[in-house]
C-alpha cells in the first residue's frame, strides 16, 4: 500500500496567517491527490482534487499543488471557520489511503 | 441535492453483528461507487473499501475481509456496511462516501459502539 505521511501533526495559527500543510507519498502518485476538512463532529468535506483542482463551492484561500510524491495544502489567510483538521488521500493506485491529519488550531 | 443519509447510532454488545445504512437522495445509486471509511474516535480516518453499485462486487481493504460485508438494495437507493462477530476495538465512526477515486459527497456518520 501506499504510505501518505502528512506534516506537521498539529499546527497553531492567528487570523490571517498564511498556512501551508504538506503531505508526502511513499512512491509517485501523479497528481491523484485530495485534500479534506474535518470539523469535531461532521463528516469530511472535500477541498481539492486532482492536487490542484478547487471543489466547486470552496473558497479561493484554499489551494493545492505538487505532483509525483510532494504535495501542500495552502490556506492564504486563515479564517476563524478554517479551525480544523486536514486529510491528504491518494487515488492513485488501490488501496486509498488518508495521510494521518493536520490539525490547525488557534495560536 | 445529493445527500447520503445513515441509520443511527448503535450500542452493540461483542460478538454481536450490526448492518449500517446508506440512503441516497438526490441522484440515482448505481451512477456512482460507493465507498466506507472507519473513523476511530479521536484518531483518523480509513479506507475499507468499495462497492461497485451497478455490478454489486465489493472490493474491501486489508484489514477489512472476513467480517465485513458491503451490500446494496438499488430498489431504494441505499447501501448497506454489515459487521460480524464485533469486537470492543470496532467501535468507530463509520461513513458512506460517494466516488471513484476522491469523495464528494459523504453520509453524517453511524457510531458503532462495542461494549458489554
Amino acid at each position: 500500500d501506499i504510505q501518505m505521511t502528512q506534516s506537521p501533526s498539529t499546527l497553531s495559527a492567528s487570523v490571517g496567517d498564511r498556512v501551508t500543510i504538506t503531505c508526502r507519498a511513499s512512491q509517485s502518485i501523479s497528481s491523484s491527490l485530495a485534500w479534506y476538512q474535518q470539523k469535531p463532529g461532521n463528516a469530511p468535506k472535500l477541498l481539492i482534487y486532482k492536487a490542484s483542482s478547487l471543489e466547486s463551492g470552496v473558497p479561493s484561500r484554499f489551494s493545492g499543488s505538487g505532483s509525483g510524491t510532494e504535495f501542500t495544502l495552502t490556506i492564504s489567510s486563515l479564517q476563524p471557520e478554517d479551525f480544523a483538521t486536514y486529510y491528504c488521500q491518494q487515488y492513485n493506485r488501490y488501496s486509498w489511503t488518508f495521510g494521518q491529519g493536520t490539525k490547525v488550531e488557534i495560536k | 441535492q445529493v445527500q447520503l443519509v445513515q441509520s443511527g447510532s448503535e450500542l452493540k454488545k461483542p460478538g454481536a453483528s450490526v448492518k449500517v445504512s446508506c440512503k441516497a437522495s438526490g441522484y440515482t445509486l448505481t451512477t456512482y461507487p460507493m465507498n466506507w471509511v472507519r473513523q476511530v474516535p479521536g484518531q483518523g480516518l480509513e479506507w475499507m473499501g468499495w462497492i461497485n453499485t451497478k455490478a454489486g462486487n465489493p472490493t474491501y481493504a486489508q484489514g477489512f475481509t472476513g467480517r465485513f460485508v458491503f451490500s446494496l438494495d438499488t430498489s431504494v437507493n441505499t447501501a448497506y456496511l454489515q459487521i460480524s462477530s464485533l469486537k470492543a476495538d470496532d467501535t468507530a465512526v463509520y461513513y458512506c462516501t460517494r466516488g471513484a477515486y476522491y469523495f464528494d459527497f459523504w453520509g453524517q456518520g453511524t457510531l458503532v459502539t462495542v461494549s458489554s
